[in-house]
């Protein structure tokens, strides 16, 4: 079974600090995505990775930045957590080259405070 | 990358089929169309997906226009465990980037 872990369930930060979110993979797929979801808006694209080292911005990327520097992992960046970066945080997998589906972690649920 | 437009929400009789549409408009010729579900407090699935032939798999038939810029997901006998939020996405070719909307949530009623 394909396998998406994301390190965290729970996460309580303080305003102000550095918070990693880390997700890992265990099937060698290129494609890794980081989302945001909130009541009432749905999935938000925030970054993807196509490839290690690369990376492009989503729909809502301020706030934020990631790292790939092995093929397995993708992690999420709050430079400097903000209350309005509360949220539930998934991430995804999937392969490039057969267009076949992605397979989300059970998220995480930061809190800012 | 195609936009999609899904009802907020929709009711089904259990044990009636589930016909969720989704409009898709502005899909490239490359894109196909994937639908995933997401019960409560869980991560999305994948359910099924196509490109411009009829689908069908153990969960799902996904039934695209001849057009293809519109597309319904039917689950044919609904049961109270398929009450979730359905995504309906369009993703392929150039295209890497993978974007939901609001989706759309099913409440399937006893």
């Amino acid at each position: 079974d394909v396998k998406v872990t994301q390190s965290s369930r729970y996460l309580v930060k303080r305003t102000g600090e550095k918070v990693f979110l880390e997700c890992v993979q265990d099937m060698d797929h290129e494609n890794m995505f980081w989302y945001r979801q909130d009541p009432g808006l749905g999935l938000r694209l925030i970054y993807f990775s196509y490839d290690v080292k690369m990376k492009e911005k989503g729909d809502i990327p301020e706030g934020y930045s990631v790292s790939r520097e092995k093929k397995e992992r993708f992690s999420l960046i709050l430079e400097s957590a903000s209350t309005n970066q509360t949220s539930m945080y998934l991430c995804a997998s999937r392969d490039r080259g057969s267009w076949t589906e992605a397979f989300f972690g059970q998220g995480t649920r930061l809190t800012v405070v | 990358d195609a936009k999609t437009t899904q009802p907020p929400s929709m009711d089904c009789a259990e044990g009636r089929a589930a016909n969720l549409p989704c409009n898709h408009s502005t899909i490239s010729g490359n894109e196909y169309v994937y639908w995933y579900r997401q019960i409560h407090s869980q991560g999305p699935q994948y359910i099924i997906h196509g490109l411009k032939n009829n689908e069908t798999n153990e969960m799902a038939s996904l039934i695209i226009t001849e057009d293809r810029k519109s597309s319904t997901l039917i689950l044919p006998h609904a049961t109270l465990r398929d009450t979730a939020v359905y995504y309906c996405t369009c993703s392929g070719g150039s295209n890497y980037k993978l974007t939901f909307g609001k989706g759309t949530l099913l409440t399937v009623n006893p």
